[in-house]
């Protein structure tokens, strides 16, 4: 249902790097808007990791990055720990729906 | 500190009403653009609505499966918003997140969340 489209899991082993995709289309991640990243831990709600499609806010570590190219954009984590165990989204603008759009969430397992 | 915290969920029959609030501290509530998120059990993020803050006229938008059941208005002198929801079905069953969009970095952007509040819509 979401327009914004992202695998369901990924993971990788402590210390090394995961990378996570969101896709959406020219009417969302393709505009001029942005593209968020929250994370959000078992039974929290969630908290922004990235925003302006690559801009950490204060606190955020290094080991979290953003991009966007077209109508995609993706969220590397490095150095994997433990405690990044937690679900991801991305989030957008969709012109079209006139409507803020969270992506389906993708699980990261450590 | 910035605090946003919900209150008012419960079990509500199909067809009902239910109002929540969220009290908001820490920040300047006046501009603040409020947003509710609601999040379905075992289910991802939705955007519900929002209200814009005074300076940008405090209108309102929502998000397709609630627009014309769901309301949301704020109260500045109490720094509080509401999500006025009526005609409840059961796919509305969630827990609804208060979130504040503050325009400081890029707009939009859910700065932060309350821990939410769990709607139940049952019979």
């Amino acid at each position: 249902q979401s327009v914004l489209t992202q695998a369901p899991s990924a993971s990788a082993a402590p210390g090394q790097r995961v990378t996570i995709s969101c896709t959406g289309s020219s009417s969302n991640i393709g505009t001029a808007y942005g593209v968020n990243w929250y994370r959000q831990l078992p039974g929290t709600p969630p908290k922004v990791l990235i925003y302006g499609n690559s801009k950490r806010p204060s606190g955020v570590p290094d080991r979290f990055s953003g991009s966007k190219s077209g109508n995609s954009a993706s969220l590397a984590i490095t150095g994997l720990q433990a405690e990044d165990e937690a679900d991801y989204y991305c989030q957008s603008r969709d012109s079209s729906l006139s409507s803020y759009v969270f992506g389906t969430g993708t699980r990261v397992t450590v | 500190e910035v605090q946003l915290v919900e209150s008012g969920g419960g079990l509500v029959k199909p067809g009902g009403s239910l109002r929540l609030s969220c009290a908001a501290s820490g920040f300047s509530f006046t501009n603040a653009w409020m947003s509710w998120v609601r999040q379905a059990p075992g289910r991802g993020l939705e955007w519900v609505g929002h209200i814009k803050g005074r300076a940008d006229g405090g209108t309102t938008d929502y998000a397709a499966p609630v627009k014309g059941r769901f309301t949301i208005s704020r109260d500045d002198s109490k720094n509080t918003v509401f999500l006025q929801m009526n005609s409840l079905k059961t796919e509305d069953t969630a827990m609804y997140y208060c979130t504040s969009d503050l325009g400081v970095a890029v707009r939009p952007l859910f700065d932060f969340w309350g821990q939410g509040t769990l709607v139940t819509v049952s019979s």
